[in-house]
């Protein structure tokens, strides 16, 4: 079955500094790896995907995503961190012959000034 | 920017009573989702549709759930016989079929009392 699993509860981070989101996944087939952001109130934003190529995908608002086919992982990253940033981060997969999108149970990131 | 949009934002309903939700996809756009967040929870799978007819739906999405587009813009989710654990928060989401991401509303919470 497919699944994705995001260890992280709640990710605490000073303005300035890096940020890592982690996200694995358990999928048949070749994986297509989604972030979705959702801030308070509001729907789900895109952010970035991975669907093949370079395993380093950029995305919106300077986060970007490595891709690790052996550790089955797509970690969310951000060099430096913004208070702006702080909300919640879903990762999600779609995989097999199915289109629909299975959601991890999302990582609420907060960033401290 | 195109936008995926719902109506309505909120509603408020008595157990047992019908309720339609509404969403109007992008223009462009020839797949269409639901998906629902229950409070505190991950967000779940519902239905897909493509060409007029189901692609795939979930366990959830049992007799009491029906979807259809009914004026060719338009893309409804109507609960017939609403129950308590139906309250959630409904989002829709739409997909061109030339690419793979799917694009959310920013959805409609359903409180059933």
């Amino acid at each position: 079955a497919q699944s994705v699993a995001q260890p992280e509860d709640q990710v605490n981070v000073a303005e300035g500094n890096p940020l890592t989101v982690k996200c694995t996944y358990s999928v048949s087939g070749n994986p297509y790896l989604f972030w979705y952001v959702q801030y308070p109130n509001r729907g789900l934003q895109f952010l970035l995907k991975y669907i093949t190529g370079d395993n380093l995908v950029k995305g919106s608002y300077g986060f970007e995503a490595e891709f690790n086919k052996s550790q089955t992982s797509f970690h969310l990253k951000k060099p430096s961190a913004l208070v702006s940033d702080s909300a919640l981060y879903f990762c999600a997969v779609r995989g097999g012959r199915s289109d629909k999108l299975i959601f991890g149970t999302g990582t609420r990131l907060q960033v401290f000034p | 920017e195109p936008e995926v949009t719902q109506t309505p934002s909120h509603q408020v309903t008595q157990m047992g009573q019908e309720v339609i939700l509404r969403c109007v996809p992008i223009s462009n756009h020839l797949y269409f989702y639901w998906y629902r967040q229950i409070l505190g929870q991950k967000v779940e799978f519902l239905v897909s549709f493509y060409n007029n007819e189901i692609s795939e739906k979930s366990e959830i999405f049992d007799d009491q759930f029906s979807v259809e587009r009914p004026d060719g813009s338009n893309f409804t989710l109507k609960i017939r016989s609403t129950k308590l654990e139906d309250s959630a928060m409904y989002f829709c989401a739409t997909l061109t079929g030339r690419e793979e991401t799917q694009y959310f509303g920013p959805g409609t919470r359903l409180l059933v009392l």
